[in-house]
């Protein structure tokens, strides 16, 4: 079954410290892995997308890895700032455009 | 400029009722989608066209209707409102569906639909 976990479910932390939200996928095969921010009563906003042959990808003080061996991600902030306060979704796909959506870690950057 | 717009923002209706949803986009993209956010914040795409052509079309009752009468409009028609069918509706365009469906996709602000 195509499933995709992520983990934690929330996550509150103090302005300036780093964060790692995590992803397990089962999806198969295997297309292209995406994270996305989705801020409260918007559109999610993509931040990296990954394919099979990638394992780091950054986007400002984004930064996401992909070990496509054992089916995880992770998607890395650094210096958080009170506006990374959002939804983030992590979502796998397979064949041309298959999505599988991951549930989302809701973080909470605190000043 | 706002590259992906949809209408209404918010949308209240009664069970039974026949509504559509409106999306355009100003990017000069090739392929639009429609997603269904439910109350628990899980997305699920319903549809993709490229070109004006079906290519996605998820497990969707048949009571959901694409219609894209060019490449910057995507619409949703709904018959026959649910109770269930309250979520939030995303559009979404793509360049294309581009090197293994990898093409970054911009989304609309969403459809807040309330069906009473």
């Amino acid at each position: 079954k195509n499933q995709v976990e992520q983990s934690p479910q929330s996550l509150i932390i103090l302005e300036g410290k780093n964060c790692t939200l995590q992803c397990n996928y089962t999806v198969s095969p295997f297309s292209n892995l995406r994270w996305y921010k989705q801020d409260t009563g918007r559109g999610p906003v993509s931040l990296t997308i990954m394919t099979f042959s990638e394992n780091t990808k950054s986007n400002g003080r984004y930064t996401a890895t992909l070990d496509a061996d054992t089916k995880q991600s992770s998607l890395h902030i650094t210096a958080s700032q009170l506006s990374d306060s959002a939804s983030y979704i992590c979502v796998v796909s397979r064949g041309s455009y298959i999505p599988t959506f991951g549930r989302g870690t809701s973080l909470i950057v605190h000043p | 400029d706002t590259a992906v717009s949809q209408t209404p923002k918010y949308l209240v209706t009664q069970m039974g009722n026949d509504k559509s949803i409106k999306c355009e986009q100003n990017l000069g993209h090739d392929t639009m989608y429609w997603y269904k956010q439910d109350s628990k914040k899980f997305l699920k795409i319903m549809f993709s066209y490229n070109n004006k052509e079906l290519i996605i079309n998820e497990t969707v009752p048949n009571r959901f209707s694409p219609k894209s009468p060019d490449k910057a409009h995507l619409n949703l028609h709904i018959n026959s409102l649910e109770l269930g069918d309250s979520a939030v509706y995303f559009c979404a365009s793509s360049q294309d569906f581009g090197s293994s469906g990898a093409d970054t996709q911009y989304f609309g602000p969403g459809t807040r639909l309330t069906v009473l």
